[in-house]
């Protein structure tokens, strides 16, 4: 049982450069998530997946599109990569929006910019 | 959702109890209190959430006050592996946009 998985681990572009990251989950659940973490600060939400078929602006989603591809997989992609994009990323899923459901988390995909 | 104050970081004996504080005077009625760690490196790891009552799973301790207004996460035998930062979040939401501030910096000590 793999849990959530990243792809790629790390990632290196230029600016102007398009890139997809990869997420997909074995534990059949409903929801997903892209946050991402700059140095020294907490996680920061970028967009969300409630359920198959939807998809909701998080906190911080200017620069990036996502798609639901399935119920396993939630994809990030950036269109235009800019140095501000440079960060960790991390997926995440639940079953569920209720208070008895944790987020289980991948290993993030860290991203440069230059 | 209610924000959260934690100490930026502490330090823990190996084989001792850890006691990380939580303040978040601002909680509301409907609002859980969760608690996930960030080993180095790897992704933010779900420990134990509450609402008023205690809890306590094979990970740890929730010690909730009765007014709520603060929360004590105890790990009960601190060893090297649980050197991470922690994060008290408090959120009615569910899982649904849960904000993790900067958290914890618990580094356990040989």
């Amino acid at each position: 049982n793999a849990g959530v998985t990243q792809t790629p681990k790390f990632q290196v572009l230029k600016t102007g450069q398009s890139m997809t990251l990869q997420c997909a989950q074995d534990m059949n659940h409903n929801s997903m998530y892209w946050y991402r973490q700059d140095p020294g600060m907490g996680l920061r939400l970028i967009y969300y997946s409630a359920s198959e078929g939807t998809t909701d602006k998080g906190e911080v989603p200017n620069g990036y599109n996502v798609s639901r591809l399935n119920k396993r997989e939630f994809s990030l992609r950036l269109e235009s990569a800019a140095p501000s994009q440079t960060s960790v990323y991390f997926c995440a899923s639940t079953d569920g929006g209720s208070y008895n459901s944790p987020l289980h988390f991948g290993n993030g995909t860290r991203l440069t910019v230059t | 959702d209610a924000k959260t104050t934690q100490p930026t970081s502490m330090d823990c004996a190996e084989g001792r109890a850890a006691n990380l504080p939580c303040n978040h005077s601002t909680i509301s009625g409907n609002e859980y209190v969760y608690w996930y760690r960030q080993i180095h490196s790897q992704g933010p790891q779900y420990i134990i959430h509450g609402l008023k009552n205690n809890e306590t799973n094979e990970m740890a301790s929730l010690i909730i006050t009765e007014d709520r207004k603060s929360s004590t996460l105890i790990l009960p035998h601190a060893t090297l592996r649980d050197t991470a930062v922690y994060y008290c979040i408090v959120s009615a939401r569910g899982a649904n946009n849960l904000f993790f501030g900067t958290g914890t910096r618990l580094t356990v000590i040989p």
